[in-house]
């Protein structure tokens, strides 16, 4: 079955870059997705990038795709302590949009 | 701008109890995703409607059923409740037709089965 694989924890410094590191599965997915989770919040869609991309920037957030190797990164520069979250990556079910496979997230934690 | 708006937010029911769980999606969106996310687990798909029609079906169980209405907020509904239905249930919305278009997730519903 499809799976997408994420790293569970990654502890940075404040201003320091982090780099979550996602892999996928289905090479159907037309797009791939990073969300972000606050404590006992909702999921908050950060970005998404298309699967013909290699790269996309918006503001502090850089995705690096490698369809190749299935290969999916989300860095954030300049990380600030409210960037603190559980970070999960997501491809697309057979190609079907909204039909989301989810990472087990990343737990990232920003030491001041 | 308005967002996905679930209800209730909090939710405690008993074993074999039965609950239900309302979505309200963005206006104008078509598309509704029910996801379940268990203590410490990423969101699992359990189903999806489009135009009030089930499109995909996830790991939904027997127990559950939902639907979408006409005005397009769609309901979940949970029956013979047992603790492991413990979770947070999302509700997403999405424009089909709209190429790379976004799933809008809601808050969630946090449902603890005692």
């Amino acid at each position: 079955g499809e799976d997408v694989e994420q790293s569970l924890f990654l502890s940075v410094r404040e201003g320091d870059s982090s780099v979550i590191n996602c892999t996928y599965t289905d090479s159907s997915s037309t797009y791939l997705y990073w969300y972000k989770q606050e404590p006992g919040a909702g999921l908050q869609l950060l970005t998404y990038i298309f699967s013909n991309m290699d790269m996309k920037q918006d503001q502090r957030l850089t995705v690096l795709l490698n369809k190749k190797d299935k290969h999916l990164s989300l860095r954030i520069a300049d990380t600030q302590t409210g960037d603190s979250a559980i970070y999960f990556c997501a491809e697309e079910d057979g190609g079907s949009q909204g039909n989301l496979i989810f990472g087990k997230g990343t737990k990232l934690s920003v030491k001041p | 701008a308005a967002g996905v708006i679930q209800s209730p937010r909090h939710l405690i029911k008993e074993k074999r109890e039965t609950a239900t769980l309302k979505c309200y999606p963005i206006p104008r969106h078509d598309t509704v995703y029910w996801y379940q996310q268990g203590p410490g687990q990423d969101p699992q798909f359990l189903i999806s409607f489009y135009e009030k029609m089930q499109s995909d079906k996830g790991s939904i169980p027997d127990r559950f059923s939902a639907q979408q209405f006409s005005d397009y907020h769609s309901e979940l509904n949970m029956s013979s409740l047992e603790l492991g239905d413990s979770a947070l249930y999302f509700c997403a919305s999405s424009l089909k037709e709209v190429s790379g278009t976004e799933a809008f997730f809601g808050q969630g519903t946090r449902l603890t089965v005692v």
